[in-house]
């Protein structure tokens, strides 16, 4: 059964502790990515990877870090560094083709972090 | 820097009438445009997507997009709406307003409100 899994679904972490967030995926894609959604703002681009040992910054990357050791595994750490990190996460893949861009980007169920 | 612009927040239909939901897009160049769907505290469910061609898509659910380039529009249609289709929608567009260029700028949502 493929697709991506995010864990854990909620999570709760005081204030000035780093935390991981999972996302893992068996559909074999390239690409990954995180996005963070507040209410009302739509998603926002946090880190991108194309390829595994390689990875982007997005739109608002202060106070994240990712690794990208595996091509099925793109974790997020949202550090002390973080300001507001009450949010909630959502991890995405998609495949890559010779078009970059026009690759259908597939969803996880997200991990709804709360900062005590 | 592309942006995704859905002017409407809340709409409300009654069950069985029609729906038009509405997005404009500020790119550069040709745009990748795509709608998804989420569910309360669920991933992101693709609707359908534009890359080129017939500027009407159909997409899943009984959806369709049209896109017009002289208004800078990819609205989403749907002829009769029914009480499951109640959700966020999200219009997006491939490209990071702050340069991560594969991955996507959305628009902040438009909440579908269904009445019996």
């Amino acid at each position: 059964d493929g697709g991506i899994t995010q864990s854990p679904k909620y999570l709760f972490r005081k204030e000035g502790q780093n935390v991981t967030l999972s996302c893992e995926q068996n559909l074999n894609h390239d690409a990954m990515y995180w996005y963070r959604q507040d209410p009302g703002q739509g998603l926002r681009l946090i880190y991108y990877s194309q390829i595994v040992n390689d990875f982007q910054k997005g739109d608002i990357a202060e106070g994240y870090s990712v690794s990208r050791e595996k091509k099925e595994s793109f974790p997020l750490t949202v550090t002390s560094a973080q300001k507001n990190p009450t949010a909630f996460y959502l991890c995405a893949s998609s495949p890559t083709s010779g078009r970059r861009g026009t690759d259908t980007q597939y969803f996880g169920p997200g991990t709804r972090l709360t900062v005590l | 820097a592309q942006s995704v612009t859905q002017p409407d927040i809340h709409i409300t239909v009654s069950e069985g009438a029609s729906l038009e939901l509405r997005c404009n897009y500020s790119y550069g160049a040709t745009p990748y445009l795509f709608w998804y769907v989420q569910s309360p505290g669920q991933g992101l469910q693709l609707l359908l997507k534009y890359f080129s061609g017939d500027t009407l898509v159909q997409g899943i659910k009984g959806f369709e997009a049209e896109f017009k380039r002289s208004q800078s529009s990819f609205n989403l249609r749907k002829p009769s709406v029914h009480w499951s289709d109640a959700a966020e929608y999200f219009c997006a567009v491939v490209g990071g307003s702050g340069g991560g260029a594969d991955g996507l700028t959305f628009g902040k949502g438009t909440h579908l409100i269904i009445q019996p």
